[in-house]
C-alpha cells in the first residue's frame, strides 16, 4: 500500500463545476503539499499545509492530522485548471522526505 | 521556481554512456532530492541529502550516484545509463520542517 493515496485518478468535469480531489497518507507528516503540474511541465506548489485550510483564489486545500486526510477543492472550474495535481507528504524525521501521491488527471470541459 | 535550477533541461544518450544532471538552489536549504516521474507511477525518491557531505539512498537508487560536495548542489549522476532510465526527473529543496519546498523545472532524458 502507498504511503500517499490520492483519490480519484482521472476527472473529467464540465466548466463551473465543484472539483474535489482527496489525499490519504499512513505516515507521520510535518506538512502536505498540493502541487499543480501541466503536461510537459514543471510542478508548480499550490499549497503547504500542516493544519486546518488554505485558500488562494478558487482553490482551497484542508488538512485533517487526527484522520490523516486532505483535500483540494476548485470553486467554479475552468479549463485552464486542467492539470495534474499531486498530493506530497513530507515525513517527520526521516529526512524530512517528500513521499508523493500518483496524482489526480483533472480534464475540464468547456 | 526561480530558486531551483536544473541542469540540462532535455537529454539524449546511448546506452552505456554517462552524464551528470545538476540541480542548483540559491535559499541555503538543508535538504535536496533527485526524484524520476515516470507514467503511471507517479514521483519516486531516488537519494537525498540532509545536508553538505551527506547523501541517502531513496526508493530507487540503483544505476544512480550522487554528490552534496557544496551545500547549494545536488548532484545526480549516471555511469552507464540505460533505456530503463529514460525518465523525468526532478530535483527538490527545502530548509526542512514546515517550510515550503520548492522544486526544479525537470530534465527529460532519453536514453536509446
Amino acid at each position: 500500500k502507498n504511503e500517499v493515496e490520492q483519490s480519484p485518478q482521472n476527472l473529467t468535469a464540465q466548466e463551473g463545476e465543484f472539483i474535489t480531489i482527496n489525499c490519504s497518507y499512513s505516515v507521520g507528516i510535518s506538512a502536505l503539499h498540493w502541487l499543480q503540474q501541466h503536461p510537459g511541465g514543471g510542478i508548480v506548489s499550490l499549497f503547504m499545509l500542516s493544519s486546518g485550510k488554505k485558500k488562494h483564489g478558487r482553490l482551497i486545500a484542508t488538512i485533517n492530522i487526527q484522520e490523516k486526510h486532505s483535500s483540494l477543492h476548485i470553486t467554479a472550474s475552468h479549463p485552464r485548471d486542467s492539470a495534474v495535481y499531486i498530493c506530497a507528504a513530507r515525513r517527520r524525521f526521516l529526512g524530512d522526505k517528500i513521499i508523493f501521491g500518483k496524482g489526480t488527471r483533472l480534464h475540464i470541459l468547456p | 521556481n526561480a530558486g531551483v535550477t536544473q541542469t540540462p533541461k532535455f537529454r539524449v544518450l546511448k546506452t552505456g554512456q554517462s552524464m551528470t544532471l545538476l540541480c542548483a538552489q540559491d535559499m541555503n536549504h538543508e535538504y535536496m532530492y533527485w526524484y524520476r516521474q515516470d507514467p503511471g507511477m507517479g514521483l519516486r525518491l531516488i537519494h537525498y541529502s540532509v545536508g553538505e557531505g551527506t547523501t541517502a539512498k531513496g526508493e530507487v537508487p540503483d544505476g544512480y550516484n550522487v554528490s552534496r560536495l557544496k551545500k547549494q548542489n545536488f548532484l545526480l549522476g549516471l555511469e552507464s545509463a540505460a533505456p530503463s532510465q529514460t525518465s523525468v526527473y526532478f530535483c527538490a529543496s527545502t530548509l526542512g520542517g514546515q517550510n515550503e519546498a520548492f522544486f526544479g523545472q525537470g530534465t527529460r532524458l532519453t536514453v536509446v
